[in-house]
């Protein structure tokens, strides 16, 4: 059974990195047929994507952060990262990891679900 | 790129049928049939309801079914129990391996 755990630093002061790593177990990070993401949801808010990556390390992010956002893939520890670069209190959220499923029509997968997820960290920014 | 609009919240009693709607454009709910439905409860992590529009993961209840009609979609929840008392977020497929999120919606169990 593929479980997913958010780790990393539960406070980060502003203009800062913000950087997470999602540990994989049950499961190799490395399946061909497996996406990973990381989304967030702001304290009372909604949830909002950030980005995606396959184990090869392509990898898509939300516009909005595009500019920001690093994700990374380490296959060598079964992990993935998340990296968010000039943080401000905005950015403060319960950070999620997951894995994603996909609709694979003629060869050509698109992957939009996210399912099982992992626990969540709060990550607050603050001086 | 904007959220899915969906209510803020809906109510309904035991043993009722409610409806949570899920707007988009159509760029993202319209064009595919790649929507998904999640139930958050208070301090947890949201869990996989329906993906692909109506399809349920093994282990979730029939009493939950989704449908869509143009660029709407719909989450139904039949025989509303005290358990079913959570948040609920659609999410949909945008184009270009993107992903939107509704802004959610909370359901009372009254």
């Amino acid at each position: 059974q593929l479980q997913l755990q958010e780790s990393g630093p539960v406070l980060v002061k502003p203009s800062e990195t913000l950087s997470l790593t999602c540990t994989v177990s049950g499961g190799s990070i490395s399946s061909s047929s497996y996406y990973w993401g990381w989304i967030r949801q702001p304290p009372g808010k909604g949830l909002e994507w950030i980005g995606s990556l396959y184990y090869s390390g392509s990898s898509y992010y939300n516009p909005s952060l595009k500019s920001r956002v690093t994700i990374s893939v380490d296959t060598s520890k079964n992990q993935f990262s998340l990296r968010l670069s000039s943080v401000t209190a905005a950015d403060t959220a319960v950070y999620y990891c997951a894995k994603l499923g996909a609709y694979c029509t003629s060869g050509v997968c698109n992957y939009n679900w996210f399912d099982p997820w992992g626990q969540g960290t709060l990550v607050t920014v603050s001086s | 790129q904007s959220a899915l609009t969906q209510p803020a919240s809906v109510s309904g009693s035991p043993g009722q049928s409610i409806t949570i709607s899920c707007t988009g454009t159509s760029s993202d709910v319209g064009s595919y049939n790649l929507v998904s439905w999640y139930q958050q409860h208070p301090g947890k992590a949201p869990k996989l309801m329906i993906y692909e529009v109506n399809k349920r993961p093994s282990g979730v209840s029939n009493r939950f079914s989704g449908s869509k009609s143009g660029n709407t979609a719909s989450l139904t929840i039949s025989g509303l129990q005290a358990e079913d008392e959570a948040d609920y977020y659609c999410c949909s497929y945008a184009g270009s391996s993107t992903l939107l999120f509704g802004g959610g919606t909370k359901l009372t169990v009254l």
